[in-house]
Formats: structure tokens, C-alpha cells, sequence
């Protein structure tokens, strides 16, 4: 069965500091995965994902993600925090070939000034 | 650009009611998805729609029923509410197809309380 982890219920760093967010994969195949933000009382957005190719994925607001096949995870980062950045992560892997989605249990990050 | 909207955007419901979730989009996608979130669970699937004409079961559909009315709506219903059903329900929409397209787009949401 394909599932996605996220170890990490949540997050502190401070402003300017360098942020991770964790998230590891299990499926079958290769592997379709996204990042999505989700702001209080906002429906989920799109951040990145990773398809093929470059290990490293640039996104939206500055994050990127590092796909490592070998440790099977897709950790989100951002070299610099601000405090906009407070929000609660999804990691997702795409389920078979019906194009669903298959979320982590997410990640609050709190960003602090 | 509205996207994918919504409606209602809240709902208190008692035990046994019931109430249909509406969803539209605007972006000519062929796939729509409902989801439901509670705490600590992230999202999972209720049922989606691949395009238009097709519905199919997700990961916790019991108690729930969809309608792809056309390309634009799906709409989720309760029959019967319960409180076990009390949760925030995001609709979502994606172009379908190959894989590598399945970026999903998502409405604010319907808070549900059912008492």
C-alpha cells in the first residue's frame, strides 16, 4: 500500500533560520510527490513537486525539496524563515494511476520572530 | 479567478439531517475530488470523480453520496448525519489524465458541526 509519513507533528525555528520539514514515502513504482500549505481557514495550495529528473525541486515562497530515493523521502526546506511562512504542510504521493492524492497527516510550522 | 468554490462555507447540522455540499470550477478540469479533514489525519478521500460521467469510492466513503453534474459541479451529500461526520470538507479539481498533471486545486472548505 502506498503511504506518506510526516514524523513531525510540529516545527519551531526562528525567523532567518533555515527550516525542514520531513517527509517520507512508501509506493510501489516510482513515486509522484507534492508539497501543499495550508494557512488558517484556507483550503490547501500547491506548493512543488517532484515528477522526474533534478533531486532538488524548487517551488513556491522560496521552498524546495530534495528527493532522496535511497532514505525514500522528499524533505520540504527553506533556506531563510519568515514569520509568513507559519502554516500547516502536506506531503502527498500520487496513488497508482487514478491520480489521487495520498497526504502525510501534516506538519504545523511555527515560524518565530 | 475563482477556481474551485465552495458552498456553504459553514453548517451545524443535528444528528439525522441531511445536506448537500456543492463544488464548482472553472478551470475546464476533467477530475474532482472531496476530501474530508479532522486533526491529526490530514485529508483523505471520500469519493472523485476521473471526469465527467464516472464516480468512484475513495479511502471513507460510508455515509456519503457524490453527483458529477457536469463537467463544473460534483456535489457531496449526507443522507443521515452523524456526528462522526463533523469535520472540515474540501473540494478539489485537477485536469486528469497522465499523471504528471495531477496538481489539485483547492476550494476553502465547508466547516460541518453535526450535533
Amino acid at each position: 500500500a502506498q503511504s506518506v509519513a510526516q514524523p513531525e507533528d510540529q516545527v519551531n525555528v526562528a525567523e532567518g533560520n533555515p527550516l525542514t520539514v520531513k517527509c517520507t514515502y512508501s509506493v510501489s513504482g516510482n513515486p509522484y510527490l507534492f508539497w501543499y500549505v495550508q494557512y488558517p481557514n484556507r483550503g490547501l495550495q500547491f506548493l512543488l513537486k517532484y515528477i522526474t529528473g533534478d533531486n532538488l525541486v524548487k517551488g513556491s515562497y522560496g521552498f524546495e525539496a530534495e528527493f532522496n530515493k535511497s532514505q525514500t523521502s522528499f524533505h520540504l526546506k527553506k533556506p531563510s524563515a519568515l514569520v509568513s511562512d507559519s502554516a500547516l504542510y502536506f506531503c502527498a504521493v500520487i496513488a497508482g494511476n487514478t491520480g489521487k492524492l495520498i497526504f502525510g497527516q501534516g506538519t504545523t510550522l511555527q515560524v518565530k520572530p | 479567478n475563482a477556481g474551485v468554490t465552495q458552498t456553504p462555507k459553514f453548517q451545524v447540522l443535528k444528528t439525522g439531517q441531511s445536506m448537500t455540499l456543492q463544488c464548482a470550477q472553472d478551470m475546464n478540469h476533467n477530475s474532482m475530488y472531496w476530501y474530508r479533514q479532522d486533526p491529526g489525519m490530514g485529508l483523505r478521500l471520500i469519493y472523485y470523480s476521473a471526469s465527467e460521467g464516472t464516480t468512484d469510492k475513495g479511502e471513507v466513503p460510508n455515509g456519503y453520496n457524490v453527483s458529477r453534474l457536469n463537467k463544473r459541479e460534483f456535489s457531496l451529500r449526507l443522507e443521515s448525519a452523524a456526528p462522526s461526520q463533523t469535520s472540515v470538507y474540501f473540494c478539489a479539481s485537477s485536469e486528469g489524465g497522465a499523471r504528471a498533471k495531477n496538481i489539485q486545486y483547492f476550494g476553502a472548505g465547508t466547516r460541518l458541526s453535526v450535533l
